[in-house]
C-alpha cells in the first residue's frame, strides 16, 4: 500500500512567480492538509480539503489556495511567490468519519526554493 | 486554541541511556496529543498519539509517553537511546474528536553520542 506521495521533490523558483505542488493521499483517506514548514520551525497549518471543498484554513494569506479532485488528491498552488516562502511543504492525508478527522499521515514534503 | 510547547531545542544523550523530550500543551477543549519524528529530508512519522483511555500511551521503536491532564504535560520517553534515534521530534495537538487543525510545537533535535 503507497502512503502519501507528494511530487516534486525539490522546486526552484523566483520571486513573483506561481507554484503548484502535488499530493496523493493514502489508500482509503479522504482528507488532504497542507502545512508549512520553515526550516528550524515545526509545521504550520495551512488549509484542510473535504469532499472537494476547504474545511478549515490556517493563518495563511489568499496568495496560498488549493483544489481537491474527485480522487481525494490535491494541490496546493501558491501566487506571487516570496522569498520567505521558502519552506519545506508537507501534504498530510486522513480519513474524516464525520466533522472531524482521523490521524494524520504525512508525505516527504516538497522543498521550495524561491530565489 | 491550542498550542504546544517544547522545551529544550537540542538534547543529547549517550547510546544507551534515557530518552526524555519534553512537551507542554495548552487546549481550551480536552485534547489528542500526537508526537512525531522526522529523519533529514524526509516528512513526518507518527511515532504515538493519545486520544482517550489509558494515559501511559506505547509507540513504535520503544517510544512512549504519558498524558498527565494536571501538568497538560505529554512527554516522551525511552528507556536506551539507540544511534538511529538521532532525529527531529515534534509535539502536536489538537481539539478532541476533530483532528482538522493540528498545532506542532518548534520540534527537539536529538543527538545521540556513541
Amino acid at each position: 500500500d503507497a502512503g502519501v506521495t507528494q511530487s516534486p521533490t525539490h522546486l526552484i523558483k523566483t520571486r513573483g512567480q506561481q507554484v503548484t505542488l502535488r499530493c496523493s493521499p493514502k489508500s482509503g483517506h479522504d482528507t488532504v492538509s497542507w502545512y508549512q514548514q520553515a526550516l528550524g520551525q515545526g509545521p504550520q497549518f495551512i488549509f484542510q480539503y473535504y469532499e472537494e471543498e476547504e474545511r478549515q484554513r490556517g493563518n495563511f494569506p489568499d496568495r496560498f489556495s488549493g483544489h481537491q479532485f474527485p480522487n481525494y488528491s490535491s494541490e496546493l498552488n501558491v501566487n506571487a511567490l516570496l522569498l520567505g516562502d521558502s519552506a519545506l511543504y508537507l501534504c498530510a492525508s486522513s480519513f474524516s468519519p464525520g466533522q472531524g478527522t482521523d490521524t494524520q499521515y504525512f508525505g516527504p514534503g516538497t522543498r521550495l526554493t524561491v530565489l | 486554541a491550542q498550542s504546544v510547547t517544547q522545551l529544550g531545542s537540542h538534547v543529547s544523550v549517550s547510546e544507551g541511556a534515557l530518552v526524555l523530550l519534553r512537551c507542554n500543551y495548552s487546549s481550551s477543549v480536552p485534547p489528542y496529543l500526537f508526537w512525531y519524528v522526522q529523519y533529514p529530508n524526509q516528512g513526518l512519522q507518527l511515532l504515538l498519539k493519545y486520544t482517550t483511555g489509558a494515559t501511559l500511551v506505547k509507540g513504535i521503536n520503544g517510544f512512549e509517553a504519558e498524558f498527565k491532564k494536571s501538568e497538560t504535560s505529554f512527554h516522551l520517553t525511552k528507556p536506551s537511546a539507540h544511534m538511529s534515534d538521532a532525529a527531529e521530534y515534534f509535539c502536536a495537538v489538537s481539539p478532541a474528536y476533530n483532528n482538522n487543525d493540528m498545532r506542532f510545537g518548534a520540534g527537539t533535535r536529538l543527538t545521540v553520542k556513541p
